[in-house]
């Protein structure tokens, strides 16, 4: 079936980038997506970027997709203590109708 | 952009009783809705996605008779969790398909 892997923990200093990366499987995705959840709190979409593209770019976010490899990354620039969280990656299913969360990744953001 | 209010946010039950969890679309018709259980410290995962006036077709492990879905109208999906025990505790979040996906904030589910 569908699988999407992160790495558990990522720890970075404040004013520092935070790279996270995620593998997928399923190749026919229309888009690929990135959510953060916070302590306790439901799901913020952050990001998405279409299949067919290599890069987006949105302020503190960028996010790169190698189609090939089936890479996903998130780069978060000039990590702030506010961005510590869990960050999780998303492919919808192959209906379409849902989405598959990889792990998810926490990022721990020191001062 | 869409909504979607779930509700209680939080619930306290005794083992044994069942707990009815609800998620509304709040300004737009949803035909496919997700129900995700997120235990602590793990990823979301997917119980079962259904359609209106449909049944609702759930993953690989999850128990049709003790976690009923019912999406008996394009506004208003519940969970209904059945005989609950202490390990159905768990963070359940719901959410709609259409256009993109739109979650609800979450309930905390904690059977003593």
């Amino acid at each position: 079936g569908e699988d999407v892997e992160q790495s558990l923990f990522l720890s970075v200093r404040e004013g520092d980038s935070s790279v996270i990366n995620c593998t997928y499987t399923d190749s026919s995705s229309t888009y690929l997506y990135w959510y953060k959840q916070e302590p306790g709190a439901g799901l913020q979409l952050l990001t998405y970027i279409f299949s067919n593209m290599d890069m987006k770019q949105d302020q503190r976010l960028t996010v790169l997709l190698n189609k090939k490899d089936k890479h996903l990354s998130l780069r978060i620039a000039d990590t702030q203590t506010g961005d510590s969280a869990i960050y999780f990656c998303a492919d919808p299913n192959q209906a379409g109708t849902a989405l598959i969360f990889g792990k998810g990744t926490t990022l721990s953001v020191s001062s | 952009g869409a909504v979607v209010s779930q509700h209680p946010s939080r619930v306290i039950c005794k083992s044994g009783t069942s707990v009815k969890i609800e998620c509304r679309s709040l300004d737009f018709q949803a035909t496919t809705m997700f129900w995700y259980r997120q235990f602590p410290k793990q990823s979301l995962m997917l119980m079962a996605t259904s359609n209106e006036g449909s049944k609702a077709t759930y993953e690989q492990g999850v128990e049709k008779d003790k976690f009923l879905i019912n999406h008996a109208s394009l506004t208003l999906s519940t969970l209904t969790v059945t005989s609950a025990h202490p390990e159905d505790s768990s963070f359940y979040i719901c959410g709609y398909y259409e256009d993109g996906y739109t979650f609800g904030s979450g309930t905390r589910l904690t059977v003593v």
